[in-house]
């Protein structure tokens, strides 16, 4: 059965302290991946997609890499404004993760 | 702002009725598609819509039905409503097939009494 599980479920951080989220997937022909931030009461903010293993993508403080059982997304020296849930998704089922619930405290 | 409106924001309705969510994609998008998120859960995959045409469908239950216009507009209509099916619901558009980059909605919370 298709199935995507992000790890951890919450994740608190004090503001610099730089950490990893994992988004694992068991998906027959995959054609990608997804990473987002939702912020509460809000839609999914598209962040990157990912197409092979090996890929990498940055946008400030965050890298999404990608290898061929999963992924990760590395947030360097986080501010207080990171704080946000992060949300993976494979297709083409559509299948999402869980989300990540990070908070970054001052 | 991702381009993608939903109309209402906010609908609050009663048990057994039937409501209309709308959806207007991004300019030049042909794909849309309909997720429940409910309190604290994550994003369910409801259906897609590809150029007026359903496309795939996810857990969808039976009293939830969607299609698509000449204009890519989309509507989820919800009937028979149960306090269940209070979440949010996003809308969310691509230019075509779904393994491409989606945008969000802002997404129409109901609550159901």
């Amino acid at each position: 059965e298709d199935q995507v599980t992000q790890s951890p479920e919450a994740l608190r951080l004090q503001e610099g302290e730089s950490s990893s989220l994992n988004c694992s997937y068991t998906v027959s022909g995959l054609r990608g991946l997804f990473w987002y931030r939702q912020d509460p009461g809000k839609g999914p903010e598209f962040l990157f997609t990912l197409y092979s293993a090996g890929e990498e993508k940055e946008k400030e403080r965050l890298k999404a890499t990608l290898t061929k059982k999963e992924s990760f997304l590395h947030i360097t020296a986080p501010k207080p404004e990171d704080s946000a849930t992060y949300l993976c998704a494979v297709p083409p089922k559509l299948i999402w993760g869980a989300g990540t619930k990070l908070i970054i405290k001052p | 702002d991702s381009g993608v409106t939903q109309t209402p924001k906010h609908l609050i309705t009663a048990t057994g009725q039937r409501v209309t969510l709308r959806c207007s994609p991004r300019s030049g998008d042909l794909s849309v598609y309909w997720y429940q998120q409910s309190l604290d859960q994550g994003l369910q995959f409801l259906i897609q819509y590809y150029n007026g045409e359903e496309r795939a469908k996810g857990n969808i239950l039976e009293r939830f039905s969607a299609q698509q216009f000449p204009d890519l507009h989309s509507e989820l209509n919800l009937s028979s409503l149960e306090l269940g099916d209070s979440a949010l619901y996003f809308c969310a558009s691509s230019q075509n097939l779904a393994s491409e980059t989606q945008y969000f909605g802002p997404g129409t919370r109901l609550l159901v009494l």
